[in-house]
């Protein structure tokens, strides 16, 4: 059964980068048959899609989110990161990293915990 | 607000059964694209609940079901029981915005 771990820093200063890494295990990241995406969730609010990765090395990203927004992977450390540029207090969240299922329309079987990122000076 | 709208918010007492409607637009339920629901117990991570409209996956009791219709989709859990008490997101994928969208949540509580 694969799980997922988010890491980094929780908090992190105004107009800085928001760095995060998601650790894989119980399967390969390298697997076709999956998508590895960033979810985020303000305090008391829903869920906002970032942006994911595929093996085949791509990338799709919120378009909200697309100019400051960066995933990429290791797959020698069965990783992958975030990173979010020129952060505001309204970047506070808790993020998840999430596994996605290819279908009709993409789906997140697996989740991580969460990690709680603040913005603040 | 969310492009996928949801009710903050539904109640039942134990045993009881509850829908929770998941209302969306042309461009995303409308538009063919499958719903997912999502079970999240405050302070954890959500958990797959529903995939593709109607489907669990391995371990979620049959109390859960969903349904689509239209721009609209549903969660119905019957025999309410105390340990179901959470928020529930749907979520589709929107055409439009070229984006994975969720509802805004659903508060269930359990009386």
């Amino acid at each position: 059964q694969v799980q997922l771990q988010e890491s980094g820093p929780g908090l992190v200063k105004p107009s800085q980068t928001l760095s995060l890494t998601c650790t894989v295990s119980g399967g390969s990241i390298s697997s076709g048959s999956y998508y590895w995406s960033w979810i985020r969730q303000p305090a008391g609010k829903g869920l906002e899609w970032i942006g994911r990765f595929y093996t085949s090395g791509g990338t799709n990203y919120s378009p909200s989110l697309k100019s400051r927004v960066t995933i990429s992977v290791d797959t020698s450390k069965n990783q992958f990161s975030l990173n979010l540029t020129s952060v505001t207090a309204a970047d506070t969240a808790v993020y998840y990293c999430a596994r996605m299922i290819a279908a009709r329309s993409d789906y997140f079987d697996s989740w991580g915990q969460g990690t709680l990122v603040t913005v603040s000076s | 607000q969310s492009v996928l709208t949801q009710p903050p918010s539904v109640s039942g007492a134990p045993g009881q059964r509850v829908t929770i409607s998941c209302t969306g637009s042309s461009s995303n339920i409308g538009a063919g694209y499958d719903v997912h629901w999502y079970q999240q117990v405050p302070g954890t991570a959500p958990k797959l609940l529903i995939y593709d409209n109607n489907n669990r996956p391995s371990g979620v009791p049959d109390r859960f079901s969903g349904s689509k219709s239209g721009t609209s989709a549903s969660l119905a859990i019957t025999g309410l029981q105390a340990e179901d008490e959470a928020d529930y997101y749907c979520q589709s994928f929107d055409s439009s915005l070229s984006t994975w969208v969720f509802g805004g949540g659903t508060k269930l509580t359990v009386l």
